[in-house]
């Protein structure tokens, strides 16, 4: 299976700070297909995950553009310009390249 | 809008059988296949398998094989998950998601407590 590393484990920002989070997998994410399938969801205090990042780098239509996601192969970033309140909660990294589908540990970010 | 709903919080013993729902709404439902996922308290979240709406061919991850089942109910765009023997690391809440995890249930908390 497909191992995804997550770091930090955790972040406090406060509101107006940038966000970086990290995501390596153990084999690359490029599929034959020529597309690489690593996606970001958050998951809010109490709620289900929700859809953030498709395909690297490709926002949902209701993801605000202060989310970005880059990389390639192995290695991959979320980012957030400028953290507002409503960003706190857990964010996964998942791949779907390789069956089975496997998510990150997880980075927690507080709102200072 | 698109949405998944899951049935509500079960309590069981171990040993016994658990039926989750997962109705979906704002899509055709044979259109998308239907994945199910494993959060225990507290950690990440695990693939459990998926199955194709719309041929009903399921595909179970292997830490889910024998006890788990996927179903469907067409007519009523339900998905079912169906787990027997319950033991107690099935402890945990289960999510049902659209195939590109685009969207998700609400979760369903399983407790097993004798």
């Amino acid at each position: 299976d497909v191992v995804m590393t997550q770091t930090p484990v955790s972040l406090s920002l406060a509101i107006g700070q940038p966000a970086s989070i990290s995501c390596k997998s153990s084999q690359s994410l490029l599929g034959t297909s020529g597309k690489t399938f690593l996606n970001w969801i958050l998951q809010r205090p109490g709620q289900s995950p929700k859809r953030l990042i498709y395909q690297v780098s490709k926002l949902y239509s209701e993801v605000p553009d202060r989310f970005s996601g880059s990389g390639s192969e192995t290695e991959f970033t979320l980012k957030i310009s400028r953290v507002e309140a409503e960003d706190l909660g857990v964010y996964y990294c998942w791949q779907g390249t390789h069956f089975p589908l496997t998510f990150g540990s997880g980075t927690k970010l507080e709102i200072k | 809008q698109i949405q998944l709903v899951q049935s509500g919080p079960e309590v069981k013993k171990p040993g016994e059988s658990v039926k989750i729902s997962c109705k979906a709404s704002g899509y055709t439902f044979t259109q998308a296949g239907m994945q199910w996922l494993k959060q225990a308290q507290g950690k990440s979240l695990k693939w459990m398998g998926w199955i194709n709406t719309n041929t009903g061919k399921t595909t179970y991850a292997a830490d889910f094989t024998g006890r788990f089942v996927f179903s469907l109910e067409t007519s009523a765009s339900t998905a079912y998950l169906q787990i027997t023997n319950l033991k107690n690391e099935d402890m945990a809440t289960y999510f049902c998601a659209r195939w590109d995890l685009d969207y998700w249930g609400q979760g369903v908390m399983v407790t097993v407590s004798s």
